[in-house]
């Protein structure tokens, strides 16, 4: 089974301010990577998939990149609305579709 | 508009079983595979089981093989999970989520989520 570690858990960050989130597989993934948003209380948002394509209804400021084992989300511009929960999620060895820990995204 | 709704959660005791529901609408139900997705209270997400459109195929993640089951009845566009030797570690928030590729690898419809909570 693929292990996917995110990196740092807790990222605090001003408005305004650039924020990037690591994953990394214990394994190349290829592309096929997902990263999803999760505010309180909320189901998961699919963010990003295949590795840099954003989902509908996420604007530019998201994006998605990497290949093989280490992928990267930035927010360019954090806004009050993206202070969330961040995971991604592997899908190239399916199943199962493993999941990273998680990255809080919180206001500095 | 996709729309997924669970139901069925509730309190059990260890040994015990329950029955969830998933109603879709808004698509064509029978052409998608469905997932089921579980998160433990304060914890991270965790993949439970994935059903074919077809019910052809299914897949369980290990910690409920033997125990859980997954099923599917397009005619009424219902998703079911068959929960059976339920044990504390299964305690968790149900989430249903509508596959967005041909294997349901990835999911962008979720539904709002069922809480199942085993305990003594």
């Amino acid at each position: 089974e693929i292990v996917m570690t995110q990196s740092p858990a807790t990222l605090s960050v001003s408005p305004g301010e650039r924020a990037t989130l690591s994953c990394r597989a214990s394994q190349s993934v290829s592309s096929n990577l997902a990263w999803y948003q999760q505010k309180p209380g909320q189901a998961p948002r699919l963010l990003i998939y295949g590795a840099s394509t954003r989902a509908p209804g996420f604007p530019a400021r998201f994006s998605g990149s990497g290949s093989g084992t280490e992928f990267t989300l930035t927010i360019s511009s954090l806004q009050s609305e993206d202070f969330a929960i961040y995971y991604c999620q592997q899908y190239n060895a399916w199943p199962p579709g493993t999941f990273g820990q998680g990255t809080k995204v919180e206001i500095k | 508009e996709v729309q997924m709704l669970e139901s069925g959660g509730g309190f059990v005791q260890p040994g015990g079983s329950l029955r969830l529901s998933c109603a879709a609408s808004g698509f064509t139900f029978s052409n998608y595979a469905i997932t089921w997705v579980r998160q433990a209270p304060g914890k991270g997400l965790e993949w439970v089981s994935t059903i074919s459109g077809s019910s052809d195929v299914t897949y369980y993640a290990d910690s409920v093989k033997g125990r859980f089951t997954i099923s599917r009845d397009n005619s009424k566009n219902t998703l079911f999970l068959q929960m059976n030797s339920l044990r504390v570690e299964d305690t968790a928030i149900y989430y249903c989520a509508k596959g967005d590729d041909f294997w349901g690898r990835y999911s962008a419809h979720w539904g709002q989520g069922t809480l199942v909570t085993v305990s003594s």
